[in-house]
């Protein structure tokens, strides 16, 4: 069991362009969610998966967003047209028993220039 | 929709000092959680408190619920400088967890 992680940890892109993060969550888990975090604030529900099934969506995941879990494993959130305000901090995140909180991977810091 | 308050949002305190950080919340649920974030680091888990009166301490840290006055509390004893951080109080709610906006906690030597 190494954790859950997120690949990669830095990504510069330039306003305009399509981005891909990935997501490995443990491999036992089979609720995987993405949330992002900007500077000073709290993390803030992206969505979420149970296995492969995507469960919900916050309002704040524009059309620009999209994620996938194919086969319930890894998972990946492809931000297209990149804008300055999508650069922060996106988080992922598993469980297996949803009582017992989140183990959260490191992070992509996406900045867009 | 749930939302989630903690105050204060900075706190400098000294070292020696013992302090609360409050997290409110706006609906019922009995399922809340801290965590610690260093800069530039992603969330740990410091406590899962799942029933009315839970208290659980580690260290010089104790977190307490009450879902009746929907609060809980971080109680910091005796702080040394390795307990700097930004502190997130967070609720379940609809199958999700919702986080506060965090404090962030300097303790000077």
């Amino acid at each position: 069991d190494t954790g859950v992680s997120q690949d990669p940890r830095h990504k510069i892109t330039k306003r305009g362009q399509n981005v891909t993060f990935r997501c490995d969550p443990i491999s036992e888990h089979n609720r995987l969610y993405w949330y992002r975090q900007t500077l000073g604030q709290g993390p803030e529900f992206l969505t979420y998966f149970q296995n492969e099934a995507q469960l919900e969506k916050s309002r704040l995941l524009s059309d620009r967003f999209s994620a996938e879990r194919p086969k319930g494993s890894f998972s990946t959130l492809e931000i297209q047209r990149t804008e300055q305000g999508d650069s922060a901090m996106y988080l992922c995140a598993s469980s297996l028993i949803i009582n017992y909180g989140y183990t959260f991977g490191s992070g992509t810091r996406l900045t867009v220039v | 929709e749930l939302k989630v308050e903690q105050n204060p949002l900075f706190l400098s305190m000294q070292e020696g000092k013992n302090y609360t950080i409050y997290c409110n919340y706006s609906t019922t649920s009995d399922r809340l959680y801290w965590y610690r974030q260093d800069p530039g680091k992603s969330l740990e888990s410091l406590f899962v408190l799942l029933s009315n009166g839970a208290v659980k301490q580690e260290g010089r840290l104790m977190a307490s619920l009450d879902t009746k006055a929907r609060l809980s509390t971080l109680h910091i004893t005796a702080a040394v400088h390795d307990l700097s951080a930004t502190y997130f109080c967070a609720v379940m709610g609809d199958d999700k967890i919702i986080f506060g906006k965090g404090t962030r906690l300097h303790i000077l030597p």
